[in-house]
Protein backbone atom coordinates (compact mmCIF):
# COMPACT_ATOMS: atom_id res chain seq x y z
CA UNK A 1 0.00 0.00 0.00
CA UNK A 2 1.35 3.52 -0.97
CA UNK A 3 2.00 6.08 2.22
CA UNK A 4 -0.30 8.50 0.09
CA UNK A 5 -3.16 7.58 -1.81
CA UNK A 6 -4.89 10.30 -4.17
CA UNK A 7 -8.57 10.41 -6.15
CA UNK A 8 -6.47 9.79 -9.78
CA UNK A 9 -9.56 11.68 -11.70
CA UNK A 10 -8.83 13.54 -14.07
CA UNK A 11 -11.66 16.13 -13.33
CA UNK A 12 -13.75 17.97 -15.77
CA UNK A 13 -15.99 20.93 -14.84
CA UNK A 14 -17.68 24.11 -16.10
CA UNK A 15 -16.33 27.58 -15.29
CA UNK A 16 -17.44 28.75 -11.88
CA UNK A 17 -17.86 25.05 -10.36
CA UNK A 18 -16.09 23.98 -7.00
CA UNK A 19 -13.28 21.34 -6.88
CA UNK A 20 -12.64 19.27 -4.19
CA UNK A 21 -9.54 17.05 -4.43
CA UNK A 22 -8.70 14.50 -1.66
CA UNK A 23 -5.74 12.58 -0.37
CA UNK A 24 -5.65 9.71 1.94
CA UNK A 25 -2.32 9.47 3.56
CA UNK A 26 -1.02 6.32 6.36
CA UNK A 27 1.58 7.73 8.25
CA UNK A 28 0.94 9.18 11.38
CA UNK A 29 3.91 11.39 11.82
CA UNK A 30 2.91 13.76 8.91
CA UNK A 31 2.38 17.04 10.47
CA UNK A 32 3.20 19.48 6.74
CA UNK A 33 0.46 18.97 4.12
CA UNK A 34 1.60 20.50 0.95
CA UNK A 35 -0.22 20.74 -2.49
CA UNK A 36 1.54 21.37 -5.70
CA UNK A 37 0.52 22.70 -8.59
CA UNK A 38 1.94 21.44 -11.83
CA UNK A 39 1.33 23.10 -15.67
CA UNK A 40 1.77 20.77 -18.46
CA UNK A 41 4.94 20.23 -19.17
CA UNK A 42 6.24 22.62 -16.59
CA UNK A 43 7.73 21.89 -13.29
CA UNK A 44 5.16 21.43 -9.66
CA UNK A 45 5.05 24.68 -8.01
CA UNK A 46 3.89 25.20 -4.00
CA UNK A 47 0.26 26.04 -3.91
CA UNK A 48 -0.33 26.05 -0.35
CA UNK A 49 0.38 24.32 3.10
CA UNK A 50 -1.19 23.65 6.39
CA UNK A 51 0.62 22.43 9.27
CA UNK A 52 -1.08 19.48 11.43
CA UNK A 53 -4.88 19.89 11.42
CA UNK A 54 -7.16 22.20 10.63
CA UNK A 55 -8.07 24.53 7.54
CA UNK A 56 -6.39 27.03 5.58
CA UNK A 57 -7.58 29.65 3.44
CA UNK A 58 -5.57 31.56 0.48
CA UNK A 59 -8.35 33.45 -1.90
CA UNK A 60 -10.23 30.82 -3.31
CA UNK A 61 -8.59 27.73 -2.02
CA UNK A 62 -8.71 26.08 0.35
CA UNK A 63 -7.06 23.22 2.41
CA UNK A 64 -8.40 21.09 4.86
CA UNK A 65 -6.86 18.28 6.97
CA UNK A 66 -8.33 15.68 9.34
CA UNK A 67 -5.04 13.77 10.99
CA UNK A 68 -7.74 11.60 12.72
CA UNK A 69 -8.60 9.83 9.47
CA UNK A 70 -5.76 10.83 7.94
CA UNK A 71 -7.83 12.97 5.35
CA UNK A 72 -6.28 15.50 3.30
CA UNK A 73 -8.26 17.80 0.88
CA UNK A 74 -8.15 20.84 -1.55
CA UNK A 75 -11.20 22.86 -2.51
CA UNK A 76 -10.90 25.34 -5.58
CA UNK A 77 -13.66 27.87 -5.41
CA UNK A 78 -14.80 29.71 -8.69
CA UNK A 79 -12.86 27.66 -10.49
CA UNK A 80 -11.28 29.24 -13.75
CA UNK A 81 -9.55 27.68 -16.82
CA UNK A 82 -6.32 29.15 -15.99
CA UNK A 83 -6.82 26.37 -12.85
CA UNK A 84 -6.55 23.62 -15.03
CA UNK A 85 -3.29 21.88 -14.08
CA UNK A 86 -2.46 18.61 -12.11
CA UNK A 87 -2.21 18.81 -8.11
CA UNK A 88 -0.38 16.99 -5.94
CA UNK A 89 -0.68 16.58 -2.46
CA UNK A 90 2.69 15.82 -0.79
CA UNK A 91 2.78 15.31 2.84
CA UNK A 92 5.95 15.29 5.14
CA UNK A 93 6.96 14.97 9.00
CA UNK A 94 8.27 17.85 10.90
CA UNK A 95 12.36 17.22 10.28
CA UNK A 96 12.18 15.21 7.34
CA UNK A 97 13.38 16.44 4.20
CA UNK A 98 10.91 13.96 1.98
CA UNK A 99 7.85 15.10 0.50
CA UNK A 100 5.46 11.83 0.03
CA UNK A 101 3.90 12.66 -3.50
CA UNK A 102 0.48 11.90 -4.66
CA UNK A 103 -0.25 10.56 -7.72
CA UNK A 104 -1.64 13.81 -8.70
CA UNK A 105 -5.26 14.57 -9.88
CA UNK A 106 -5.49 16.23 -13.45
CA UNK A 107 -8.09 19.61 -13.05
CA UNK A 108 -9.82 20.59 -16.37
CA UNK A 109 -11.60 23.56 -16.24
CA UNK A 110 -14.01 24.22 -19.47
CA UNK A 111 -14.55 27.78 -19.97
CA UNK B 1 15.88 35.16 -9.31
CA UNK B 2 16.21 33.21 -12.28
CA UNK B 3 15.08 29.69 -10.27
CA UNK B 4 16.76 26.12 -10.91
CA UNK B 5 17.58 26.31 -14.02
CA UNK B 6 18.01 22.87 -15.79
CA UNK B 7 19.61 21.74 -19.12
CA UNK B 8 19.05 20.05 -21.53
CA UNK B 9 15.34 20.77 -21.57
CA UNK B 10 14.83 17.69 -24.00
CA UNK B 11 17.11 15.03 -24.84
CA UNK B 12 16.93 12.18 -26.73
CA UNK B 13 18.88 9.32 -27.24
CA UNK B 14 20.12 5.69 -27.83
CA UNK B 15 19.78 2.71 -25.93
CA UNK B 16 23.14 2.47 -24.33
CA UNK B 17 24.50 5.96 -24.58
CA UNK B 18 25.53 8.16 -21.58
CA UNK B 19 23.65 11.11 -20.39
CA UNK B 20 23.96 13.97 -18.69
CA UNK B 21 21.75 15.96 -17.08
CA UNK B 22 22.48 19.51 -15.47
CA UNK B 23 21.27 21.83 -12.63
CA UNK B 24 21.78 25.09 -11.01
CA UNK B 25 19.81 25.91 -8.07
CA UNK B 26 19.18 28.65 -6.86
CA UNK B 27 21.34 30.82 -5.12
CA UNK B 28 21.81 30.38 -1.38
CA UNK B 29 19.71 27.58 -1.21
CA UNK B 30 21.46 24.58 0.49
CA UNK B 31 19.06 21.62 -0.59
CA UNK B 32 18.85 19.73 -3.68
CA UNK B 33 16.99 17.24 -5.35
CA UNK B 34 16.73 15.47 -8.06
CA UNK B 35 13.56 13.54 -8.86
CA UNK B 36 12.21 11.81 -11.77
CA UNK B 37 8.08 11.74 -13.14
CA UNK B 38 6.61 8.77 -14.91
CA UNK B 39 3.06 8.42 -15.36
CA UNK B 40 3.26 4.93 -14.04
CA UNK B 41 4.76 5.61 -11.21
CA UNK B 42 4.54 9.73 -10.42
CA UNK B 43 7.12 11.86 -9.18
CA UNK B 44 9.88 9.75 -6.93
CA UNK B 45 12.65 11.11 -5.27
CA UNK B 46 16.50 10.44 -6.69
CA UNK B 47 18.58 11.90 -4.37
CA UNK B 48 19.09 14.89 -1.98
CA UNK B 49 22.08 16.74 -1.31
CA UNK B 50 22.68 18.97 1.79
CA UNK B 51 25.38 21.40 2.04
CA UNK B 52 27.01 19.39 -1.55
CA UNK B 53 27.20 16.03 0.28
CA UNK B 54 24.52 13.25 -0.72
CA UNK B 55 23.10 12.47 2.07
CA UNK B 56 20.22 10.40 0.59
CA UNK B 57 20.49 7.82 -2.90
CA UNK B 58 18.53 5.38 -1.78
CA UNK B 59 15.83 6.25 -4.11
CA UNK B 60 18.87 5.92 -7.50
CA UNK B 61 17.61 2.89 -9.30
CA UNK B 62 20.54 1.40 -10.28
CA UNK B 63 23.94 1.71 -10.70
CA UNK B 64 23.52 3.41 -14.17
CA UNK B 65 22.90 6.23 -12.22
CA UNK B 66 25.07 8.78 -10.40
CA UNK B 67 24.65 12.09 -9.48
CA UNK B 68 27.30 14.84 -8.15
CA UNK B 69 27.35 18.14 -6.65
CA UNK B 70 31.12 19.86 -7.35
CA UNK B 71 30.03 23.21 -5.88
CA UNK B 72 27.16 24.80 -4.61
CA UNK B 73 25.67 25.99 -7.77
CA UNK B 74 25.94 22.74 -10.06
CA UNK B 75 24.72 19.33 -9.72
CA UNK B 76 24.78 16.76 -12.70
CA UNK B 77 22.82 13.33 -12.88
CA UNK B 78 24.56 10.95 -15.11
CA UNK B 79 22.71 7.27 -16.60
CA UNK B 80 25.51 5.39 -18.23
CA UNK B 81 24.05 3.04 -20.42
CA UNK B 82 20.80 4.42 -20.91
CA UNK B 83 17.76 1.95 -21.29
CA UNK B 84 14.19 2.42 -22.84
CA UNK B 85 12.61 2.21 -19.38
CA UNK B 86 14.87 5.41 -18.27
CA UNK B 87 12.67 7.81 -20.54
CA UNK B 88 10.61 10.03 -17.77
CA UNK B 89 10.60 13.96 -17.02
CA UNK B 90 13.31 14.75 -14.54
CA UNK B 91 13.82 17.59 -12.45
CA UNK B 92 15.87 19.25 -9.97
CA UNK B 93 14.57 21.16 -7.08
CA UNK B 94 16.28 23.10 -4.17
CA UNK B 95 15.39 24.28 -1.01
CA UNK B 96 16.41 27.25 1.50
CA UNK B 97 16.66 24.39 4.48
CA UNK B 98 15.12 20.81 4.71
CA UNK B 99 11.97 19.63 6.49
CA UNK B 100 9.23 21.62 8.51
CA UNK B 101 8.02 24.39 6.02
CA UNK B 102 10.74 24.73 3.68
CA UNK B 103 9.60 24.91 0.16
CA UNK B 104 11.42 22.95 -3.07
CA UNK B 105 11.60 24.99 -6.13
CA UNK B 106 11.50 22.80 -8.84
CA UNK B 107 12.96 23.49 -12.09
CA UNK B 108 11.65 23.14 -15.57
CA UNK B 109 12.81 19.35 -16.02
CA UNK B 110 14.55 17.72 -18.87
CA UNK B 111 12.30 15.37 -20.94
CA UNK B 112 14.63 12.13 -21.42
CA UNK B 113 13.39 9.80 -24.35
CA UNK B 114 15.64 6.55 -24.58
CA UNK B 115 15.18 4.84 -28.19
Amino acid sequence: QKEVEQDPGPLSVPEGAIVSLNCTYSNSAFQYFMWYRQYSRKGPELLMYTYSSGNKEDGRFTAQVDKSSKYISLFIRDSQPSDSATYLCAPRRTNDYKLSFGAGTTVTVRA
Amino acid sequence: DAGVIQSPRHEVTEMGQEVTLRCKPISGHNSLFWYRQTMMRGLELLIYFNNNVPIDDSGMPEDRFSAKMPNASFSTLKIQPSEPRDSAVYFCASSLGSGGDNEQFFGPGTRLTVL
